[in-house]
């Protein structure tokens, strides 16, 4: 089976501080991307970060960067200086079926306290 | 700009009846996908579509359906509403060129 595990279904941090947040998946693809997406009180989905599998270098955005352990089917996501704003769920997916579909985690809950 | 619009945003309804929710997308993706979201199992995938005149089922397609006329709208029809199905429900479709998924605003349903 094909599988997302987020273990850390509650997390809770001062601003500024920088946070973590892990993912581990199972996939028998070779080639193929992963996500975190970031799900605000709004409710709506908004893509935070992207890594291609094929490349070695760890993705990063601003604030936002993965730190990618392929051999392992490790991608955990790293907020530096967090902000009030980084309050949400977070979600990490990758695809499955050729990269048609996506799998999603069960979500972290992240609090940033001011 | 494109986007994908869902409508209604909100729904409440009765046990037995037929409730059908709208997705409607203007990026000219061919890949469109349902999903629920319940509290302790993230988003699960109900139902999608590669193109026109194809739908497949997801893990959780019981109780629901979907039809693909054209490109731009995969509506979702639960034939007869139960209160297991109270839920959000988001559409997405899915970008060619970088896998990503596009979300609407997400339809909150509650079935009496």
């Amino acid at each position: 089976a094909q599988t997302v595990t987020q273990s850390q279904p509650e997390m809770s941090v001062q601003e500024a501080e920088t946070v973590t947040l892990s993912c581990t998946y199972d996939t028998s693809e070779n080639n193929y991307y992963l996500f975190w997406y970031k799900q605000p009180p709004s409710r709506q989905m908004i893509l935070v970060i992207r890594q291609e599998a094929y490349k070695q270098q760890n993705a990063t955005e601003n604030r936002f960067s993965v730190n990618f352990q392929k051999a392992a089917k490790s991608f955990s996501l790293k907020i530096s200086d967090s902000q009030l704003g980084d309050t949400a769920m977070y979600f990490c997916a990758y695809p499955i079926q050729g990269a048609q579909k996506l799998v999603f985690g069960q979500g972290t809950r992240l609090t940033i306290n001011p | 700009d494109a986007e994908i619009t869902q409508s209604p945003r909100h729904k409440i309804t009765e046990t037995g009846r037929q409730v059908t929710l709208a997705c409607h997308q203007t990026w000219n993706h061919n890949n469109m996908f349902w999903y629920r979201q319940d509290l302790g199992h993230g988003l699960r995938l109900i139902h999608y579509s590669y193109g026109v005149q194809d739908t497949n089922k997801g893990e959780v397609s019981d109780g629901y359906s979907v039809s693909r006329s054209n490109t731009e709208d995969l509506p979702l029809t639960l034939e007869s509403a139960a209160s297991s199905q109270t839920s959000v429900y988001f559409c997405a479709s899915r970008s060619g060129n970088t896998g990503e998924l596009f979300f609407g605003e997400g339809s909150r349903l509650t079935v009496l």
